[in-house]
């Protein structure tokens, strides 16, 4: 596609269930990022992949989330026992990076899934 | 700790002003600064980049960068009622790979 594509757009579940996000980023780019946006918030850094690998994941809030890239291009991001601070838009956002890693430019962020935790 | 502080507003100014927008960070040793658009139900999308000292020009949007005093600023002027977005200014940080956003603020353009 042109565009980052993420699914769900939105996703309703109750406390404790379990959640998968998924994030499709633009053809060729090396590194996706998936970012966390409370209201009235910029968004937050989860977690950062170039290539299949997750070069730094130190935003993840705790072991219950956990996200892969097995080919280096579609991410999903997973949600164990969801609490209801969870709640929060998730961005997906892919760059074309150097291979080094440094972004060569601007980040082109998906529209979104909002997650809320009833 | 990487920190990008932003004024969170919401900041109202009328239709056909300079609306100024202000940024600080912690990090002396960031190269380069942007500043992404955000609409309401939006995801945020780039409008400016500066990696230099001093003005960049675009338009009716001037970002002006201060390094020294660890500040980055965006000026719209002429601002018209679908500018009302809000403005987050985003620094980079781990060797360039990623960014960091400041909570944004909010523009909002009155007719």
């Amino acid at each position: 596609g042109a565009g980052v594509s993420q699914t769900p757009s939105n996703k309703v579940t109750e406390k404790g269930k379990y959640v998968e996000l998924r994030c499709d980023p633009i053809s060729g780019h090396t590194a996706l990022y998936w970012y966390r946006q409370s209201l009235g918030q910029g968004p937050e850094f989860l977690i950062y992949f170039q290539g299949t690998g997750a070069a730094d994941d130190s935003g993840l809030p705790n072991d219950r989330f956990f996200a892969v890239r097995p080919e280096g291009s579609v991410s999903t991001l997973k949600i164990q026992r969801t609490e209801r601070g969870d709640s929060a838009v998730y961005l997906c956002a892919s760059s074309l990076n150097l291979a080094g890693g440094a972004m060569v430019g601007e980040l082109f962020f998906g529209e979104g899934s909002r997650l809320t935790v009833l | 700790q990487k920190e990008v502080e932003q004024n969170s507003g919401p900041l109202s100014v009328p239709e056909g002003a300079i609306a100024s927008l202000n940024c600080t960070y912690s990090d002396r040793v960031s190269q380069s600064f942007f500043w992404y658009r955000q609409y309401s139900g939006k995801s945020p999308e780039l409008i400016m980049s500066i990696y230099s000292n001093g003005d960049k020009e675009d338009g009716r949007f001037t970002a002006q960068l201060n390094k020294a005093s660890q500040y980055v600023s965006l000026l719209i002027r002429d601002s018209q009622p679908s500018d009302s977005a809000t403005y987050l200014c985003a620094v980079p940080y781990n060797a360039g790979n990623m960014l960091t956003f400041g909570g944004g603020t909010r523009l909002m353009v009155k007719p």
